[in-house]
Parts: C-alpha cells; sequence; structure tokens
C-alpha cells in the first residue's frame, strides 16, 4: 500500500487559514471514513486531531476541522496560532484492513 | 490515567532480533486494538501491524511479513514487538499505539506511548 500524498510544507500566518491535502485510492480513503489527522511537534509522540474524517477528540481545539471529497482529505486550521507550528500526518484505515500514512506536513507559522 | 508505557533505548548489530514491549494502565486492556508505528530518523511515520484485543489474530503491512511478530499477555497488560533480520534501515523509534472504540475498533490511534529507540549498527 503506497504512503497517502501530503504536500511537504505549508505555512501561513497567525491568524489565517490553512489547509493541508491528504490525497489517496479507492482503497485508501476512498472507501471509508476512517481517514485521522496527527499532530506531532519536535522529539514527541504524535497526538491524535481529528477521526473519522471530521471528528475531534476531547481537548482538541475547535479550529482544527476535518473533511474529504472522494479519495482527497483535508485538515484545516482556523485562526492560526504559534503553536499549531508542527508536523501533521494523515492516516486511513484501508480495504485490506491495513492503515497507511502520509508523508508528513510541516506548517511553519509567520 | 491511560497510559502507555514502553521499554527503553536497544542496540543491536546487523541480523540480531528486537523484542519491544509496552505496558498499559489506566483502561481495560484487553478491550483494544494495539499497533505498532515506527518512524526513522527525519522522516514520516510508517504503520508496521495491529494486534486484536484478545491477541489471537494479527495484521502486518506487507513490507514487514515474515520479519515480525506481535504478542500481547492480558494479566500484564502488555503488548510485544519483535523484529528479526535487523538491517540499518530499521534504525528508528517504534511506538506503541492504543486503537480508539475499543471492541468495535475506532479505525484511529488515540494513545501513543513515548517511543522506543532502536539502534541498529554494526
Amino acid at each position: 500500500q503506497s504512503a497517502l500524498t501530503q504536500p511537504a510544507s505549508v505555512s501561513g500566518s497567525p491568524g489565517q487559514s490553512i489547509t493541508i491535502s491528504c490525497t489517496g485510492t479507492s482503497s485508501a480513503i476512498g472507501t471509508y471514513n476512517y481517514v485521522s489527522w496527527y499532530q506531532q511537534y519536535p522529539g514527541q509522540a504524535p497526538k491524535l486531531m481529528i477521526y473519522d474524517v471530521s471528528k475531534r477528540p476531547s481537548g482538541v481545539s475547535s479550529r482544527f476541522s476535518g473533511s474529504k471529497s472522494g479519495s482527497t482529505a483535508s485538515l484545516t486550521i482556523s485562526g492560526l496560532q504559534a503553536e499549531d507550528e508542527a508536523d501533521y500526518y494523515c492516516s486511513s484505515h484501508t480495504t485490506s484492513s491495513t492503515y497507511v500514512f502520509g508523508g508528513g506536513t510541516k506548517l511553519t507559522v509567520l | 490515567q491511560v497510559q502507555v508505557v514502553q521499554s527503553g533505548a536497544e542496540v543491536k548489530k546487523p541480523g540480531a532480533s528486537v523484542k519491544v514491549s509496552c505496558k498499559a494502565s489506566g483502561y481495560t486492556f484487553s478491550s483494544y486494538y494495539m499497533h505498532w508505528v515506527r518512524q526513522a530518523p527525519g522522516q514520516g511515520l510508517e504503520w508496521m501491524g495491529v494486534i486484536n484485543p484478545s491477541g489471537s489474530s494479527t495484521r502486518y503491512a506487507q513490507k514487514f511479513q515474515g520479519r515480525v511478530i506481535m504478542t500481547r499477555d492480558t494479566p500484564t497488560s502488555t503488548v510485544y514487538m519483535d523484529l528479526t533480520s535487523l538491517r540499518s534501515e530499521d534504525t528508528a523509534v517504534y511506538y506503541c499505539v492504543r486503537e480508539g472504540g475499543g471492541l468495535a475498533g475506532g479505525k484511529n490511534m488515540d494513545v501513543w506511548g513515548k517511543g522506543t529507540t532502536v539502534t541498529v549498527s554494526s
């Protein structure tokens, strides 16, 4: 199963909104609504930010939202803050009952 | 609180095996799937496999088929990942991760260990 495709980097200024895309295939993202997003700071373990395409775990800011269209999922962060600067990874459950991650996107807050 | 605590760093020679452990606490261990995810230095996350709540079934990424074995021990709430025939490309941080959603499986990874660094070097 090939990795999902994410942009290597995105950037935005404080207060702006940014969107990170995650492109898969019909076997990953396209079939199920089992897309998750993870935030990772350097030297730390990832943290679940979005699951089931658009649901937020308890404690995650409402500035984070997710969506999906066809085989592409997206993570949007509104009201960008300095603390949002991190790496973001998408993941999907696949039709083979495995999981696949995207290559990761480095978010820079200007 | 809900957490998974992993074993310490390992240094191995090429061709050797490594067994990483992960002890869960704060929740009903036997009701959750457990995954292993690794991250090579400066690289992204890579899913390795998953073991079901009873330990009776596993699913591995094709890349690791034949080289990885995941097991779990309910009385000690511990899950294990055994990787054999190590090579330098296996140098990475290995994460133990709980899948959310309980017995039904939520298809997401909601509790992550801090990671175990495995270094493969001659």
